[in-house]
């Protein structure tokens, strides 16, 4: 138990559903991220909230998005999801990122596995 | 694109040391140097976190270089659980002036009896 529950832990869905991942999480941060991890690739970093402010990584296609009501939960919105969207996603949360030389420990749930078909 | 350098597989006999070396020769004057682990399809596991100085907790040991250009994760008695891929991170500067951790392909680790 890290103290980041992401839910739900499978999710099998078509191309035009919209369905939409969760992640809560206990340990009082004040930063949150969503991670995609394709078979045999690295993290790919997809979005942070880190106080106010949304860091995204410009390559993720429009058809995931995310949203961060308060510092405790952070959900990603999918729609018309491709094949090639089939992954794990992954949740983190951590102190705010802060500038350089911040200390920014993150605490990782267990992950989303998400097949598209 | 991730600021680390690590090979890709090492193996190790149960109950020997395993190290884990990372190269991150342009890591910046003060950011730190993470270390994490994923055991198969869950989410990764912080490990040990240093800047200049050694570093040891319950889990591992972490050797750093005096010019910082590089590290050694140390599991002193690796057992058949530590078996898993472990990722050295540094953050890394994006546009907009924050600070984020970048992920790399990290090593896999592979404790065999």
């Amino acid at each position: 138990e890290t103290g980041v529950t992401q839910t739900p832990r499978h999710l099998v869905m078509g191309m035009t559903n919209k369905k939409s991942l969760k992640c809560e999480q206990h340990l009082g941060h004040n930063a949150m991220y969503w991670y995609k991890q394709s078979a045999k690739k690295p993290l790919e970093l997809m979005f942070v909230y880190s106080l106010e402010e949304r860091v995204e990584n410009n390559s993720v296609p429009s058809r995931f998005s995310p949203e961060c009501p308060n510092s405790s939960h952070l959900f990603l919105h999918l729609h018309t999801l491709q094949p090639e969207d089939s992954a794990l996603y992954l949740c983190a949360s951590s102190h705010a990122t802060g500038g350089q030389g911040a200390k920014n420990i993150q605490y990782f749930g267990a992950g989303t596995r998400l097949s598209v078909l | 694109d991730a600021k680390t350098t690590q090979p890709p597989s090492m193996d190790c006999a149960e109950g020997r040391a395993a190290n884990l070396p990372c190269n991150h020769s342009t890591i910046s004057g003060n950011e730190y140097v993470y270390w994490y682990r994923q055991i198969h399809s869950q989410g990764p596991q912080y490990i040990i976190h240093g800047l200049k100085n050694n570093e040891t907790n319950e889990m591992a040991s972490l050797i750093i270089t005096e010019d910082r250009k590089s590290s050694t994760l140390i599991l002193p008695h690796a057992t058949l659980r530590d078996t898993a891929v472990y990722y050295c991170i540094v953050r890394v500067r994006v546009s907009g002036g924050s600070y984020i951790p970048t992920f790399g392909r990290g090593t896999s680790l592979i404790v065999h009896p």
